[in-house]
Parts: structure tokens; C-alpha cells; sequence
């Protein structure tokens, strides 16, 4: 089976960096999503990491460790539209795009 | 852009109606997903349904079934609601290959009573 491990909250400021972190474990590993989700709307998809290292896209990077089961999700600049849910999740098979997802972290970020 | 659309964006029903959710997307997707979400158990996977007129169980099927009789649709049925079916339905679609992100609709949030 598949298991996803996410903290339930975190809070940040404005302007700070903040870095949300997903543990999992799985019998074969074939990549790691990162959505986010706002409060009552559709998770949109942020990233997709399938090699070691640290993938930046604008104020967001995701990073991979394949062989801790570690993954981490960084946030820079933090604005207060970022205040959502992250949610992290694994393929459940190979070449498929059958999702399992974890609970997701809320983010909040105040003034 | 995807677009899924979610034909609900909130449903009240009663206990023992059979229900329809329907989802339909618009970029020639293969692949379609039914998920629920609530609160602390996050999204769960439902159904799904690789090709037309194929679909597979999830990891919480019971008491739902599905229907894709064309590609661009994937209907969600639950022959009798019951209350413990009160939740925030999610349909997505993706293009199919591993890597390939799930594009979501905007939810249906199904009340039964």
C-alpha cells in the first residue's frame, strides 16, 4: 500500500519563507505531486518531481529525495493568497495517473 | 485551458434517492476520476475509468457506480444515498500517462438528508 504523511497546519507571515514537508512510503515510486487547494475550490496542480534534487518555478520549488521518502514544498515571498491547502500525492501504479493524495497541509499566512 | 465541468455545485438529496453527479471535460482527456473529500480524511478515489465504457473501483466504491458511455463524460450514480455519502465530490480528468496532471472540476458538495 501507500501511505502520505503531512503536517496538519502551519502558519507564516508575509514576506517569509516557508517550507511544507510530505514523508511517504510505497512499494514502487513513479513521481510526486504537489497541488495546492483553496478553501472551497479545485486543487490545481503546482508540481511534478520523478528525479532527486530541487525543481524551482517562480516563488514555488519542490524538492525530492527518493531515497529518505521525503519531499518538501518551498514557498518564497509568501503573499497572502498562498493561504490554501497543500496537498501532496503519489501515482498509484506506473504509467498510470490514478492519484493517492494526503490530507494536505492548510497553510496560513498572516500580515 | 481544461475545463471540467461539474454539472452541481451543491445537491441536497434524501436518504434512499438514487443520485446522479455528472462531469464532463473538453480536452479529449482518456483518463476520468470521481473523488470525495472531507474533512481530515482528505480525497479519496472513488471510481475511475481509463477508456470509454471502461471503468475500475477505487479505494472507497461502495454504494457509488459509474458510467462513461462517451469520452468526454463520467457520471457518478448513488443507486440509494445515504447520509454517510454527505461530502464534497470532485471530478478530475488527465491526458493519461504517468506524470500527466489531474485537472479538477469545482466540486459538487452533495448533502443527503
Amino acid at each position: 500500500g501507500q501511505n502520505i504523511d503531512q503536517p496538519t497546519e502551519m502558519t507564516a507571515t508575509e514576506g517569509a519563507i516557508v517550507q511544507i514537508n510530505c514523508t511517504y512510503q510505497t512499494s514502487g515510486f513513479n513521481g510526486l505531486f504537489w497541488y495546492q487547494q483553496h478553501a472551497g475550490e479545485a486543487p490545481t496542480f503546482l508540481s511534478y518531481n520523478v528525479l532527486d534534487g530541487l525543481e524551482e518555478k517562480g516563488r514555488f520549488s519542490s524538492f525530492l529525495s527518493r531515497s529518505k521518502g521525503y519531499s518538501y514544498l518551498l514557498l518564497k515571498e509568501l503573499q497572502m493568497k498562498d493561504s490554501a491547502s497543500y496537498l501532496c500525492a503519489l501515482p498509484k501504479k506506473r504509467g498510470y495517473s490514478t492519484l493517492t493524495f494526503g490530507k494536505g497541509t492548510m497553510l496560513l499566512v498572516s500580515p | 485551458d481544461v475545463k471540467v465541468t461539474q454539472s452541481s455545485r451543491y445537491l441536497v438529496k434524501r436518504t434512499g434517492e438514487k443520485v446522479f453527479l455528472e462531469c464532463v471535460q473538453d480536452m479529449d482527456h482518456e483518463n476520468m476520476f470521481w473523488y470525495r473529500q472531507d474533512p481530515g480524511l482528505g480525497l479519496r478515489l472513488i471510481y475511475f475509468s481509463y477508456d470509454v465504457k471502461m471503468k475500475e473501483k477505487g479505494d472507497i466504491p461502495e454504494g457509488y457506480s459509474v458510467s462513461r458511455e462517451k469520452k468526454e463524460r463520467f457520471s457518478l450514480i448513488l443507486e440509494s444515498a445515504s447520509t454517510n455519502q454527505t461530502s464534497m465530490y470532485l471530478c478530475a480528468s488527465s491526458s493519461g500517462t504517468g506524470g500527466s496532471p489531474l485537472h479538477f472540476g469545482n466540486g459538487t458538495r452533495l448533502t443527503v438528508t
